[in-house]
């Protein structure tokens, strides 16, 4: 069984650059959200979708952030413009329905120079 | 607004020992979660506890919740080195159904 699945897993990049982060929520899957995980702020949730719909935003720390779910099937968190306070490991999630345990992919490592 | 405050946030024990991890929580919720982080690792879920005085066990790992005093524990019975780890509690809250509040997470340290 196909876990979360994230890409890309590492990304470097400059500051100014847009970068898009991927997700596959495991099948089945109803909600989705995105995490942000800092040494400083540890473990935030940014987005979370539910049937593919946003429900609450409230943890995305300004304009330069947005998320889009298409699909059941996919997800992007978009950066742009990139700046260097950004750098963090971001994490996506999914689970069969609120409330429910989340499973989360593998993560990817940002790094904005 | 909701908080989540773990102690220890560090925890070195040797193998064989007991110990209990503590997760406070600042409002009303019904559902609290534990997760473990492997370092440069994904989370992966451990427990859900749903109720007052839910009680749940994994091989070395037991977690309870009492929703009166807002608090979980995570009780590690003689640990073994495979434990090392970062545990997470995290609880439903923050004004919307799906938003799952973290604490700060306790890193644990079993050593020989």
């Amino acid at each position: 069984d196909a876990g979360v699945i994230q890409s890309p897993r590492h990304e470097v990049t400059e500051m100014g650059q847009e970068v898009t982060l991927r997700c596959k929520p495991i099948s089945g899957h109803n909600s989705l959200f995105w995490y942000r995980q800092t040494m400083m702020r540890g473990l935030e949730l940014l987005i979370y979708f539910n049937n593919n719909v946003p429900i609450d935003d409230s943890g995305m720390p300004e304009d330069r952030f947005s998320a889009k779910m298409p699909n059941a099937s996919f997800s992007t968190l978009k950066i742009q413009p990139s700046e260097p306070r950004d750098s963090a490991v971001y994490f996506c999630a999914s689970s069969l329905r609120l409330y429910q345990p989340q499973h989360f992919g593998d993560g990817t490592r940002l790094s904005i120079l | 607004e909701l908080k989540v405050e773990q102690n220890p946030l560090f925890l070195s024990m040797q193998e064989g020992k007991n110990y209990t991890i503590y997760c406070n929580y600042s409002t009303t919720s019904d559902r609290l979660y534990w997760y473990r982080q492997d370092p440069g690792k994904s989370l992966e879920s451990l427990f859900v506890l749903l109720s007052n005085g839910a009680v749940k066990q994994e091989g070395r790992l037991m977690a309870s919740l009492d929703t009166k005093a807002r608090l979980s524990t995570l009780h590690i019975t003689a640990a073994v080195h495979d434990l090392s780890a970062t545990y997470f509690c995290a609880v439903v809250g923050g004004g919307s159904q799906g938003n799952l509040i973290f604490g700060k997470g306790t890193k644990l340290s079993v050593k020989p």
